[in-house]
């Protein structure tokens, strides 16, 4: 089942533009991830937010969560070709193993 | 360099046939994760393991297999009773498994059927 899902789905834009990406989510979570992956690559890490924290931020990206809303966005500012990527919000449980639960992820395009 | 590597790039499956999966981890950790991604869509989690010698099924773990008998190595098995292979699989790990942990991923596979 998919805890998180992601809008908008796809997201086209030019470069120096800002992308923002939204991602809501439905039980309780102990905090909520961010990651981006390439074309037909793995996931990398960008930033996790814990569930008493409402903003974070790191280079360019910036994260807010807001738990009454069960929703999180992800802003990149000043995008570049190189963001071209999909982009998936992952929640984690509150108690147990490291358990995950992925969204369907958002496919940003950035244009030069 | 310290990472996770999969092997192969791309693997095709004959009707009936059992295939395996390679995951190789050098970061020293614990907890390793199978995930399976469908095109247009996030990860499911097929298996996991927090230790050595111990894994669990995750919600998709119909069809597949694991072992754990060493630290660094998780491989997968697809095997014949998965009807659906076709999928790019995901291999990760993070450090015990715990849940404020981020995973790390390995570049993935590719699994097609002829």
């Amino acid at each position: 089942s998919q805890q998180g899902e992601e809008d908008p789905q796809a997201l086209s834009i030019q470069e120096g533009e800002n992308a923002t990406m939204n991602c809501s989510y439905k039980t309780s979570i102990n905090n909520l991830q961010w990651y981006r992956q390439n074309s037909g690559r793995g996931l990398v890490h960008l930033i996790l937010i814990r569930s008493n924290e409402r903003e974070k931020h790191s280079g360019r990206l910036r994260v807010t969560l807001d738990t009454s809303k069960k929703s999180s966005s992800l802003l990149i500012t000043a995008s570049r070709a190189a963001d071209t990527a999909s982009y998936f919000c992952a929640t984690g449980p509150t108690r147990g193993y490291n358990k995950l639960i992925f969204g369907a992820g958002t496919r940003l395009a950035v244009h030069p | 360099d310290g990472g996770i590597t999969q092997s192969p790039k791309y693997l095709f499956r004959k009707e009936g046939q059992n295939v395996t999966l390679s995951c190789e981890q050098n970061l020293n950790h614990d907890a390793m994760y199978w995930y399976r991604q469908d095109p247009g869509q996030g990860l499911r989690l097929i298996y996991y393991s927090q230790i050595v010698n111990d894994f669990q099924k995750g919600d998709i773990a119909e069809g597949y297999s694991v072992s754990r008998e060493k630290k660094e190595s998780f491989p997968l098995t697809v095997t014949s009773a998965q009807k659906n292979p076709t999928a790019f699989y995901l291999c990760a790990s993070s450090i015990e498994g715990g849940p404020l942990e981020t995973q790390y991923f390995g570049p993935g596979t590719r699994l097609l059927v002829l």
